[in-house]
């Protein structure tokens, strides 16, 4: 069956720290990837999202490349700030499924 | 505005009760979910309905009982409320089950609690 795997967290930068929060996944067709992300006491918003292989989602200086080679969509930031604190959950929807399944989600804390 | 709206925010009910947790979207979807997350934070689908009709049933306790009286609303009810319920239930809207570009779009959750 579909799955994905996210490094644990928490993960503790610095403001203006690089940031990468890996993701691999395994399905059996050909899945869209997405990063959801979860701020405290809040519902779960899109962040970015790729389609195919190759290709790159990005929004609010976060990136995600879609590696079918090795089955990854891992997350970067250039330079994390401190309203960067939350939960980040990637998820995929395979070809045929209705549903996303999700990762762990892994905790990010930026410190000032 | 909101696109996807949940009541009530926060729930704490005793075991044994039965409760219902309403959802409304107003994105004209015809696709909607139900999706539990644990104190763990993970998040695993429950239920989805497309056009009022019952796509997905994973593996959940029959005292759950989703019911969909338009392609807008999907509610929730719990019979005979046990504390392993007690998480955060999230509602979610689609455009296309399945379509790979199609996002789901998340209401805020609702928080129970069971005692």
């Amino acid at each position: 069956g579909d799955s994905v795997t996210q490094m644990e967290g928490p993960v503790t930068l610095s403001e203006e720290a690089f940031l990468t929060i890996n993701c691999t996944y395994t399905a059996t067709g050909y899945p869209s990837l997405f990063w959801y992300v979860q701020y405290p006491g809040e519902g779960l918003q899109l962040l970015l999202k790729a389609t195919k292989a190759d290709d790159k989602g990005s929004n609010k200086g976060f990136e995600a490349t879609y590696r079918k080679e090795t089955t990854s969509f891992h997350l970067e930031k250039g330079s994390v700030q401190v309203s960067d604190s939350a939960v980040y959950f990637c998820a995929l929807l395979d070809t045929g499924r209705r549903a996303l399944t999700f990762g762990s989600g892994t905790r990010l804390q930026v410190q000032p | 505005d909101t696109a996807v709206s949940q009541t009530p925010k926060y729930l704490v009910t005793q075991m044994g009760n039965d409760k219902s947790i309403k959802c409304e979207q107003n994105l004209g979807h015809d696709t909607m979910y139900w999706y539990k997350q644990d104190s763990k934070k993970f998040l695993k689908i429950m239920f989805s309905y497309n056009n009022k009709e019952l796509i997905i049933n994973e593996t959940v306790p029959n005292r759950f009982s989703p019911k969909s009286p338009d392609k807008a609303h999907l509610n929730l009810h719990i019979n005979s409320l046990e504390l392993g319920d007690s998480a955060v239930y999230f509602c979610a809207s689609s455009q296309t089950p399945g379509a790979s570009a199609s996002e789901q779009y998340f209401g805020p959750g609702t928080r129970l609690t069971v005692t």
